[in-house]
C-alpha cells in the first residue's frame, strides 16, 4: 500500500535559519503530493502541492519539488520565523480502484523556531 | 466565515456512552472525509462521502457510523465508546476526488473517554 516517511522531530532552529524537512513516499500509482501545516489547537492547512514529476509547489516562502526518481518531496524554506513553529505533514493522494481519493499522511514533524 | 466547522470542539464522556460529532462545510464541495489523529499526531482516514454516497470505508469498527444528510454535512456517530477512541477527529472536504484536489480541514474535535 501507499506510505509516507518523513523525518522525526522535533526540529529546533534559530530564527532566519534554513529549513529542510525530508519526505519520501511509496505509492502503487502516480500520486499527487502535499505539505500540510498544523498550528497548535487548529486543523490542517494546505501549505503547497505538486501533481506531477518535477513540479515545484511554493507558498509563503516554503518550497518542495516532486522528485519521481528519488520518490521524494522535501520541504525547504530559506529563512524561518518564529511564526513558522508548527507541525508539518507530508501527504500523498492517489485514486482508489473503487473510486475516491484518500490522503496518506506521514507522521508529522514538529518545528520549533526560537529567537 | 468558517469553511469547515465541527461541533463540539471538545467532548469528554464516559466509556460505553454514545456520542455524535457534526461537520458542516460552506465551500460548496461535494466530497467530505473523517480522519482520526492519535496521541502521536498520526492521521488516518476513516470515511469519505461523495454527494452523500459512501466511497471510502477504511477498517473502522462498526461502532463508528457516518451519516451524510446532504453534501454539505457529514456527521459521525460513535456507539459504545471505548478508551481507545480517545483522539482528535478531523472533518475535511474537497471539490471532487481527483487526486490533485486539496482537502480543507476543520479545527478538530478532541474526544476524551474517561
Amino acid at each position: 500500500g501507499d506510505s509516507v516517511t518523513q523525518m522525526e522531530g522535533p526540529v529546533t532552529l534559530s530564527e532566519e535559519a534554513f529549513l529542510t524537512i525530508n519526505c519520501t513516499y511509496t505509492a502503487t500509482g502516480y500520486p499527487s503530493l502535499f505539505w500540510y501545516v498544523q498550528y497548535p489547537g487548529e486543523g490542517l492547512q494546505l501549505l503547497l502541492k505538486a501533481t506531477k514529476a518535477d513540479d515545484k509547489g511554493s507558498n509563503k516562502g516554503f518550497e518542495a519539488t516532486y522528485r519521481k526518481e528519488t520518490t521524494s518531496f522535501h520541504l525547504e524554506k530559506g529563512s524561518v520565523q518564529v511564526s513558522d513553529s508548527a507541525v508539518y505533514f507530508c501527504a500523498l493522494s492517489d485514486i482508489l480502484t473503487g473510486g475516491g481519493n484518500k490522503l496518506t499522511f506521514g507522521t508529522g514533524t514538529q518545528l520549533k523556531v526560537e529567537l | 466565515d468558517t469553511a469547515v466547522s465541527q461541533t463540539p470542539k471538545y467532548l469528554v464522556t464516559q466509556m460505553g456512552n454514545d456520542k455524535s460529532i457534526k461537520c458542516e462545510q460552506n465551500l460548496g464541495h461535494d466530497t467530505m472525509y473523517w480522519y482520526k489523529q492519535d496521541s502521536k499526531k498520526f492521521l488516518k482516514i476513516m470515511f469519505s462521502y461523495n454527494n452523500k454516497e459512501l466511497i471510502i470505508n477504511e477498517t473502522v469498527p462498526n461502532r463508528f457510523s457516518p451519516k451524510s444528510p446532504d453534501k454539505a454535512h457529514l456527521n459521525l456517530h460513535i456507539n459504545s465508546l471505548e478508551l481507545g477512541d480517545s483522539a482528535v477527529y478531523f472533518c475535511a472536504s474537497s471539490q471532487g476526488y481527483g487526486r490533485g484536489q486539496p482537502q480543507h480541514f476543520g479545527d478538530g474535535t478532541r474526544l476524551s473517554i474517561l
